[in-house]
């Protein structure tokens, strides 16, 4: 059970903003928003997470709505080496046990020239 | 090492074959996880290890799949009796208590003949 929905697929001209969304409308409280991704044939690759604050770091920055029931990837200026598959998770981070990942089929971004 | 190491990185087995798939996680991690990606499909998860804690074995998709970790570092993933729907990336992941997120291994590419 993935517990979030993406688009299949987005597209970005270079340098451009990539906005990625995702709705998680079953988010509880204590679930945190994790975002991977993967390039082709590599292992899937930590972004950035967040509760319910905005978050942002060297690599995007993660914008989560009041209600928490979305919330939105963004990578400020894409390059042709974002192309990768964009997973949007939920998962418990909470208490001496960490919570699995659930991961659904993804956002496959593709950054043209 | 730095990062999550595997091996082997490729493994080609005949069916009924039995093979063994190793993951060395970051040192000091406590949580340790298998998924496996088929073919242009998500990750699945396999079996999660948390310390101490007897390990969630949940995901784990026949009596032919057993995992074990020793001394609370390296895993072992085994599979017995290799048919050709086992063929996929088997991926390792670790995280500290306090992680910002897992680190993924590069995988191992299992194709079973």
């Amino acid at each position: 059970d993935a517990k979030t929905t993406q688009p299949p697929s987005m597209d970005c001209a270079e340098g451009r903003a990539a906005n990625l969304p995702c709705n998680h409308s079953t988010i509880s409280g204590n679930e945190y928003v994790y975002w991977y991704r993967q390039i082709h044939s590599q292992g899937p690759q930590y972004i950035i997470h967040g509760l319910k604050n905005n978050e942002t770091n060297e690599m995007a920055s993660l914008i989560i709505t009041e209600d928490r029931k979305s919330s939105t990837l963004i990578l400020p200026h894409a390059t042709l080496r974002d192309t990768a598959v964009y997973y949007c998770i939920v998962r418990v981070d909470r208490g001496s046990t960490l919570g699995r990942l659930y991961f659904g089929r993804g956002t496959q971004l593709t950054v043209w020239p | 090492g730095a990062g999550v190491s595997q091996s082997p990185s490729n493994k080609v087995t005949e069916k009924g074959k039995d093979v063994e798939l190793r993951c060395d996680p970051i040192s000091g991690h406590t949580a340790l996880y298998w998924y496996r990606q088929s073919l242009g499909q998500g990750l699945e998860f396999l079996i999660y290890f948390q310390g101490n804690s007897a390990p969630d074995k949940s995901g784990l998709p026949s009596d032919r799949f057993s995992a074990e970790r020793t001394g609370g570092s390296v895993s072992t993933l085994t599979i017995q009796r290799t048919q050709q729907e086992d063929s996929a990336v088997y991926l390792c992941a670790s995280s500290s208590i306090q992680g910002n997120g897992y680190t993924f291994g590069s995988g191992t590419r299992l194709t079973v003949v």
